[in-house]
C-alpha cells in the first residue's frame, strides 16, 4: 500500500462549488504539506502543518483552507472553486527531527474547475 | 524570499552524461534537494546537499557551492527512463521554520 494517499485522484467541478481534497499517510510523519503544480510555475506551497495544532499559510493560500484532523490526515478545501484553481495538487509529508529530511509525495489530484 | 533558476528543457543522448544546473538566492540557506518527476506522477527524492562538494549515489551525483549559490545534478550512463523533470528545491529558515521552495524544474528528454 502507498504511504501517502490522496482522494480523489481526478475531479471536475463547476465554478462556485465547494470541494475537499483529502490526504492520508501511514509514514507516521508529523509534517504535512499541500502544493499545487501548474505548467511553467513549478510546485507552490499552499499550506503546511508541523503537527496537529500547528497550521501555517504558504505562498499561495488565498482561496484555500485546510484541516489537520489527525496526525495522519490533512485535507485541503476550496470554499468556492474558480477556474484558475485548475491544477495538479500534491500532498506531501516529512519527518520533523532531521534537517536532511526529504518530502514524500502523494500521487496527486488533478482538479479541473469549469 | 528565494529565487531559484534552472533551465526549462534539456535533451541528451542515451548512454551519455548530462549536467542540470540550479542557481539560487536565499537569505538563510539550509540545504538543497533534487527531485525527479515523471510526467503526471509525484516527485521522488534524489539527493540532498547541505555542505559544499559532491555527493555521489549510483548514476546520479549532486554538487553544491554555497558561496556561489549553485548546484548541479549529474546523470551518467543515461537511460530512456531518465526522461523526466528534475526539480531543484532549496530549504531556508523563514520565521523560525524550515521551508522548502521548489524551482520550476528542468524537463530532460533522453533520445536514442
Amino acid at each position: 500500500d502507498a504511504d501517502v494517499t490522496q482522494t480523489p485522484r481526478n475531479r471536475i467541478t463547476k465554478t462556485g462549488k465547494r470541494i475537499m481534497l483529502e490526504c492520508s499517510q501511514t509514514k507516521g510523519h508529523d509534517r504535512m504539506y499541500w502544493y499545487r503544480q501548474d505548467p511553467g510555475l513549478g510546485l507552490r506551497l499552499i499550506y503546511y502543518s508541523f503537527d496537529v495544532k500547528d497550521i501555517n499559510k504558504g505562498e499561495i493560500s488565498d482561496g484555500y483552507s485546510v484541516s489537520r484532523q489527525a496526525q495522519a490526515k490533512f485535507s485541503l478545501s476550496l470554499e468556492s472553486a474558480i477556474p484558475n484553481q485548475t491544477a495538479l495538487y500534491f500532498c506531501a509529508t516529512s519527518e520533523g527531527a532531521r534537517t536532511s529530511y526529504e518530502q514524500y509525495f502523494g500521487p496527486g489530484t488533478r482538479l479541473t474547475v469549469t | 524570499g528565494q529565487n531559484i533558476d534552472q533551465p526549462t528543457e534539456m535533451t541528451a543522448t542515451e548512454g551519455a552524461i548530462v549536467q542540470i544546473n540550479c542557481t539560487y538566492q536565499t537569505s538563510g540557506f539550509n540545504g538543497l534537494f533534487w527531485y525527479q518527476q515523471h510526467a503526471g506522477e509525484a516527485p521522488t527524492f534524489l539527493s540532498y546537499n547541505v555542505l559544499d562538494g559532491l555527493e555521489e549515489k549510483g548514476r546520479f551525483s549532486s554538487f553544491l557551492s554555497r558561496s556561489k549559490g549553485y548546484s548541479y545534478l549529474l546523470l551518467k550512463e543515461l537511460q530512456m527512463k531518465d526522461s523526466a523533470s528534475y526539480l531543484c528545491a532549496v530549504r531556508d529558515r523563514a520565521g523560525g521554520y524550515q521551508k522548502v521552495t521548489f524551482g520550476t524544474g528542468t524537463k530532460l528528454q533522453v533520445i536514442p
